[in-house]
């Protein structure tokens, strides 16, 4: 059965480093989402992406997020300067088409933590 | 703005129970719900999706319940075995929110053999 994987599983970073988070959605997908969860936390919503633009991001996703298509399978998320309150785990998730209430099919994981 | 609760926080029940989790939302314009799954350290594993149209969706010994007039959704679990241990989520899709999941915070059931 196809899967969403993330690479990579776990990453260690120093505070101020700059992180990329990889993502191969579900093949023939075209809707992709990045989300987070703090330790002990929800996970939240942070960006979804679709026609290779934002389609909506939260107020979480600001300007040291950017996210990439940069192939025809990889989605990336980057952090441009990571900072202590970024450590969380990171999730890929992809949908097959753009419609209202689609199931989204989410990756195992980053787990980020920056030092 | 869409709010989603999930009680208990945790629960701990003999093997072999039947046991419901609940899930509430303050918003009830919703595409769907979604219960969903995860073991500790890892992703999330969907474990059931319930359309606003549906009144209920199940699969093995999950039935997922949805009153969408009420903000309430349930998950029941039959006859409840040591490997079902792992943390219960719930997730909304809200009407006009663009796709993003809102999720609860979860409740963590522990099986006891």
């Amino acid at each position: 059965e196809p899967e969403v994987t993330q690479t990579p599983s776990h990453q260690v970073t120093q505070m101020g480093q700059e992180v990329i988070l990889r993502c191969v959605p579900i093949s023939n997908h075209l809707y992709f989402y990045w989300y987070r969860q703090i330790l002990g936390q929800k996970v939240e919503f942070l960006v979804s992406f679709y026609n290779n633009e934002i389609s909506e991001k939260s107020e979480i996703f600001d300007d040291q997020f950017s996210v990439e298509r940069p192939d025809g399978s990889n989605f990336t998320l980057k952090i441009r300067s990571t900072k202590l309150e970024d450590s969380a785990m990171y999730f890929c998730a992809s949908s097959e088409v753009y419609r209202a209430g689609e199931t989204q099919y989410f990756g195992p994981g980053t787990r980020l933590l920056v030092l | 703005k869409q709010e989603v609760t999930q009680i208990p926080a945790a629960l701990s029940v003999p093997e072999g129970e039947n046991l419901v989790l609940n899930c509430s939302f303050t918003d009830s314009a919703i595409y769907n719900l979604q219960w969903f799954r995860q073991d500790p350290g890892k992703g999330l594993t969907s474990l059931l999706l319930i359309q606003s149209s549906q009144r209920e969706q199940t699969s093995g010994r999950l039935n997922a319940s949805l009153d969408k007039s009420s903000g309430r959704s349930t998950l029941y679990i039959a006859a409840s075995q040591p490997g079902d241990s792992a943390t219960y989520l719930c997730a909304v899709i809200a009407i006009g929110g663009a796709q993003k999941l809102v999720f609860g915070q979860g409740t963590r059931l522990t099986i006891n053999p």
